[in-house]
């Protein structure tokens, strides 16, 4: 079945360095892709997407492209700030489907002064 | 617009009990899917409605169950309450028609549920 493998955290960063959290994932036909952020007691906001091989999806400074040949979405930030700490999650939809997101395990990020 | 509302933020329930829980989405949109969320399981559908209509739904027992109104809100339902039902439990809602948004999901800021 579909399915979403995040690499496992926690990522502790230093403020200002890059980030990266890998995404791949296993689908039969051609999956949107997405990167969701969930801060501490809150639900989960929409951080970026890209629906066909080759988009970037981009907000806030964080970067994911849409490798089809890897079956791949990794997230990157050239530079992390505190406020960045929280769980990120890479999920696929499909388009005209009946808008069921499959999730990743999340990862946690921790970035430190 | 206003985003994703769900009542209420927090409950308390005991075993055996039944809950109910509200979604409001996004004006326009029609869609609504129930998410719930654990430590040990992560994030795991549950189902989603259209026009009043349940087109999708996942793995769950019979005790969880939801429906949709005219106006698109919606609500989920979950009977004889047990320990492992204690979650936040989220709704999200897109957009269905054309366009490029109709995969894209909005998230409120969920319910957390807790039972004794």
């Amino acid at each position: 079945g579909d399915s979403v493998t995040q690499m496992e955290g926690p990522v502790t960063l230093s403020e200002e360095a890059f980030l990266t959290i890998n995404c791949t994932y296993t689908a039969t036909g051609y999956p949107s892709l997405f990167w969701y952020v969930q801060y501490p007691g809150e639900g989960l906001q929409l951080l970026l997407k890209a629906t066909k091989a080759d988009d970037k999806g981009s907000n806030k400074g964080f970067e994911a492209t849409y490798r089809k040949e890897t079956t791949s979405f990794h997230l990157e930030k050239g530079s992390v700030q505190v406020s960045d700490s929280a769980v990120y999650f890479c999920a696929l939809n499909f388009a005209g489907g009946y808008n069921k997101l499959i999730f990743g395990a999340g990862t946690r990020l921790a970035v430190h002064p | 617009k206003a985003g994703v509302t769900q009542t209420p933020r927090y409950l308390i329930k005991t075993r055996g009990q039944q809950v109910t829980l509200s979604c409001s989405p996004i004006s326009g949109h029609r869609s609504v899917s129930w998410y719930q969320q654990t430590p040990g399981q992560g994030l795991q559908f549950l189902f989603e409605y259209f026009s009043e209509t349940q087109r999708n739904k996942g793995n769950f027992p019979g005790r969880f169950s939801g429906r949709q109104f005219s106006n698109s809100r919606s609500e989920m339902n979950v009977s004889t309450l047990e320990l492992g039902d204690s979650a936040l439990y989220l709704c999200a809602s897109s957009y269905f028609g054309t366009g490029t948004n109709t995969d894209t999901q909005y998230f409120g800021p969920g319910t957390r549920l807790t039972v004794l």
